[in-house]
């Protein structure tokens, strides 16, 4: 089947940059999507890059796709303690989504 | 307004039990799935639902698992004869249309417990 990689911890001083990596399996995803999980609550929707799409940038957040090597990665720049979550790494080419394990960033004030 | 919705948030229940868990999705929403996440793991894909069919249940472990979705909103998914290995937290996710290429908006899930 279908497979994501990401690392599963990242630790940051608030302040500085944060960068979430994750590699995939699947070469038809038509998106990228980057999900956060915060403690005790559900999944929600960060950002997403379209698969023709090589960088978006929306505040904080880049996203960057290197399509061939299937790798896509998530900056936060000026990472606060209220970023610290669990980031899942999501492709899925048809309609079912592919998670990876989740990258658990720690913020340290 | 209202995200998606389930019930019971917390669920314990001894070995061999059955169990219902409801997700009530967003108003308007055709596809529905349903996800399971073990501790340390990324949730799993178990079935999915485009209106009141069921589009792939290809990501159900076995024959105890069990959903429907009757009316194409409100969707229950049954677990028969519970083993401690059913334990971890249930999500329920809608989105307008389905596939990938639209956002699933998550529930706070239901976490099982099978003693």
């Amino acid at each position: 089947g279908e497979d994501v990689e990401q690392s599963l911890f990242l630790s940051v001083r608030e302040g500085d940059s944060s960068v979430i990596n994750c590699t995939y399996t699947d070469s038809s995803s038509t998106y990228l999507y980057w999900y956060k999980q915060e403690p005790g609550a559900g999944l929600q929707l960060l950002t997403y890059i379209f698969s023709n799409m090589d960088m978006k940038q929306d505040q904080r957040l880049t996203v960057l796709l290197n399509k061939k090597d299937k790798h896509l990665s998530l900056r936060i720049a000026d990472t606060q303690t209220g970023d610290s979550a669990i980031y899942f790494c999501i492709s899925g080419g048809s309609y079912i989504p592919t998670f990876g394990r989740g990258t658990s960033l720690i913020v340290h004030p | 307004g209202a995200g998606v919705s389930q019930t019971p948030s917390n669920k314990v229940t001894e070995k061999g039990k059955y169990v219902e868990l409801r997700c009530d999705p967003i108003s308007g929403h055709t596809a529905l799935y349903w996800y399971r996440q073990s501790l340390g793991q990324g949730p799993e894909f178990l079935i999915y639902f485009q209106g009141t069919g069921a589009a792939d249940d290809s990501g159900l472990p076995n024959d105890r698992f069990f959903a429907v979705r009757p009316e194409g909103s409100v969707s229950t998914l049954k677990i028969q004869r519970t083993e401690r290995g059913d334990s971890a937290v249930y999500l329920c996710a809608s989105s307008t249309k389905g596939g990938t290429s639209s956002e699933q908006f998550f529930g706070p899930g239901t976490r099982l417990t099978v003693l």
